[in-house]
């Protein structure tokens, strides 16, 4: 157990649909990053937030955005569903910028019918 | 971030050790190299990480060339639970990690 947490573990929804998922990060730990894992991509970074504000952004679509909240924890948020959203989304912390070490949460499997 | 090679597969017999190479030879000087794991479809799990020297940890050891050129990874005695997709990563210490397609290590009983 990597003490991030996300919720929720598994969402199906349908095309043109908007979600929102969830993650807190390890007690401490400002750094909050998104990635997606997707069977024809692979694990992809999507971006970072540090203490609230944006520090760096990946392969990140316009339909998503991401914002972490004053008691750190973060939300995705993915709008304009098409089918190949379809993927593994997962959240990572680590304690400060530059930290070698990020601790990554059990994920959410987002299915796009 | 400099581009890695891994093998996309490998074999180890439980109980022997493991040695996963990484090929890294766009390497700059001040890039480390990290290695994480991925168990399934469970979140990545970080191993360990090295500049120049070998590393050590209760996990496993770090063997990085004297040219910074390729390393390897060994896991010094192979459980079944160490089956799982082993990634080298090469970056500056910066947050964004790039992780390619890995090597899919399989432990044999």
């Amino acid at each position: 157990d990597s003490g991030v947490t996300q919720t929720p573990k598994h969402l199906i929804t349908a095309t043109g649909q908007r979600v929102t998922l969830r993650c807190s990060p390890r007690s401490g730990d400002l750094s909050v990053y998104w990635y997606q894992q997707s069977l024809d991509q692979g694990l992809q970074f999507l971006i970072q937030y540090y203490n609230g504000e944006e520090r760096a952004k990946g392969n990140i679509l316009e339909r998503f955005s991401a914002q972490q909240f004053p008691d750190l924890h973060s939300e995705l948020n993915l709008s304009s569903l098409e089918l190949g959203d379809s993927a593994l989304y997962f959240c990572a912390s680590s304690p400060r910028t530059g930290y070698n070490e990020q601790f990554f949460g059990p994920g959410t499997r987002l299915t796009v019918l | 971030d400099a581009k890695t090679t891994q093998p996309p597969s490998m074999d180890c017999a439980e109980g022997r050790a493991a040695n996963l190479p990484c090929n890294h030879s766009t390497i700059s000087g001040n890039e480390y190299v990290y290695w994480y794991r991925q168990i399934h479809s469970q979140g990545p799990q970080y191993i360990i990480h090295g500049l120049k020297n070998n590393e050590t940890n209760e996990m496993a050891s770090l063997i990085i060339t004297e040219d910074r050129k390729s390393s390897t990874l060994i896991l010094p005695h192979a459980t079944l639970r160490d089956t799982a997709v082993y990634y080298c990563i090469v970056n500056f210490g910066n947050e964004k990690l790039t992780f390619g397609t890995g090597t899919r290590l399989t432990i044999i009983p």
